[in-house]
């Protein structure tokens, strides 16, 4: 079982729709979580990150965190073809050593 | 967010011949930097942790002789790919961490082409 797990997709949506991305973490030591949204042949960018269960919001994005279940979210409002990218979940942990462990990425498009 | 840079972004070099990839923060000190690996449509690969005073990290099966990391600085990594080969052809990307917040910045990459 991977550490942290997340659909590669692609997923596919009409311009203004609200997208879902999820992941799954197994170890319950990573303290930190974040979303980065990475464009094809570019460094990825933070884009959110949180510390805490809960929900965090930045403008049309928000993340949400379940530490009960290990489940981590981000959803984009009104969705825009600029939004297309691939989307990466990523935990950190201090444990020993900082570490932070990435999912595989969803591939999104937003068709307009 | 803070800013990470990388330099060259793009570089083709013959087989045999080492190339340097250099990371900066430019606007914090980064104690640890991350040097990554991402082929295409892949997600990262982390190949090492680079450490400010100290050796690296390398994660299981990269070649220290090969991938050379020097963290000379509280703002500066380098990574040498020494004797490239086609098969090192790859994204290369760095990250640096912001010990106040545990933010994790990345850098734009550097597209690395052996011939």
């Amino acid at each position: 079982q991977k550490e942290v797990e997340q659909d590669p997709g692609p997923l596919s949506v009409p311009e203004g729709a609200i997208v879902s991305l999820n992941c799954t973490y197994s170890n319950s030591a990573f303290q930190y979580f974040m979303w980065y949204r990475q464009y094809s042949r570019k460094g990825p960018e933070l884009l959110m990150y949180t510390y805490s269960s809960g929900n965090k919001e930045d403008g049309r994005f928000t993340a949400q965190v379940d530490k009960s279940s290990k489940y981590i979210s981000l959803f984009i409002r009104d969705s825009q073809p600029s939004d297309s990218a691939t989307y990466l979940c990523a935990t950190s942990s201090n444990t020993g050593g900082f570490k932070t462990i990435f999912g595989a990425g969803t591939r999104l498009f937003v068709k307009a | 967010g803070a800013v990470v840079s990388q330099h060259p972004s793009r570089v083709i070099c013959k087989s045999g011949t080492s190339v340097k990839i250099e990371c900066r923060s430019l606007d914090f000190q980064a104690t640890t930097m991350f040097w990554y690996r991402q082929f295409p449509k892949q997600s990262l690969m982390l190949m090492a942790t680079s450490n400010e005073g100290s050796k690296a990290t390398y994660e299981q099966g990269v070649e220290k002789d090969k991938f050379l990391i020097n963290h000379a600085s509280l703002t500066l990594s380098t990574l040498t790919v020494t004797s490239a080969h086609p098969e090192d052809s790859s994204f290369y990307i760095c990250s640096a961490l912001d010990r106040g917040t545990y933010e994790q910045y990345f850098g734009p990459g550097t597209r690395l082409t052996v011939t």
